[in-house]
């Protein structure tokens, strides 16, 4: 069972625009969610977080929403630029007694038409 | 942020062969992680790798498949063993940043392929 969705596969903006990226979850229980871009033959890297005790963490161009009675967060990109052209995941933490453990999504894959 | 790599970053193999994936930190870290990314899905986790005890494997994996080795704290191996088409994937291990648990850094994955 998928707990944490992507239901945009891809997406394609252009140059300058903003960049929405949705994802959606199940389980209450997560409390931080986290946003990784991944360019092919890379592994993921992290790039925005938020608690669940936030609505809105921005940094730089990059700005993660968080509803929480909706389980839906969101990433925005403004102004999308060229090189932000990649696969993005959203993940969300559960945290057991054995440890965290990460949910991530199938991913969107983002173009950003020059 | 802790840098991790992989070996070897892709490879091609025959069924029915193992495949062994180094993972390296550069920073002592507690726990690491395997995951696998097929074709189209999500990461799904594997297992946990502690140093010095057994590995924490998920539903669906075992570890006569995946075997895992953790020998110290910035070091650990993943095989794929027996392999079949069906495990061609990208393998990532992971690893919190040392004192921030909430967030995991990648290595760059390997690719394999079976034959």
């Amino acid at each position: 069972d998928q707990q944490v969705k992507q239901n945009s596969p891809s997406l394609s903006v252009q140059e300058g625009r903003i960049s929405i990226l949705n994802c959606d979850y199940t389980n209450s229980m997560f409390d931080y969610f986290l946003w990784y871009k991944k360019y092919p033959a890379e592994g993921p890297t992290f790039l925005i977080s938020i608690s669940s005790i936030k609505d809105k963490n921005e940094d730089g161009r990059f700005t993660v929403f968080l509803n929480k009675s909706a389980k839906h967060l969101s990433l925005h990109i403004v102004p999308s630029q060229p090189g932000d052209s990649a696969v993005y995941f959203c993940a969300a933490l559960a945290r057991g007694y054995t440890g965290n453990q990460f949910y991530f999504g199938t991913g969107t894959s983002l173009t950003v038409i020059p | 942020s802790a840098v991790i790599s992989q070996k070897p970053s892709r490879d091609i193999c025959q069924r029915g062969t193992s495949l062994t994936i180094q993972c390296q930190v550069d920073s002592q870290v507690t726990m690491m992680f395997w995951y696998r990314q097929q074709p189209g899905q999500s990461l799904t986790l594997i297992a946990t790798a502690n140093q010095g005890s057994e590995a924490t494997y998920e539903s669906g994996f075992v570890i006569d498949k995946f075997p895992i080795s953790r020998p110290n704290l910035t070091f650990s191996t993943l095989t794929v063993s027996n392999m079949s088409p069906e495990d061609s994937s990208i393998y990532l291990c992971s690893a919190p940043l040392a004192g921030a648990a909430d967030t995991q850094y990648f290595g760059p994955g390997t690719r394999l392929t079976v034959l």
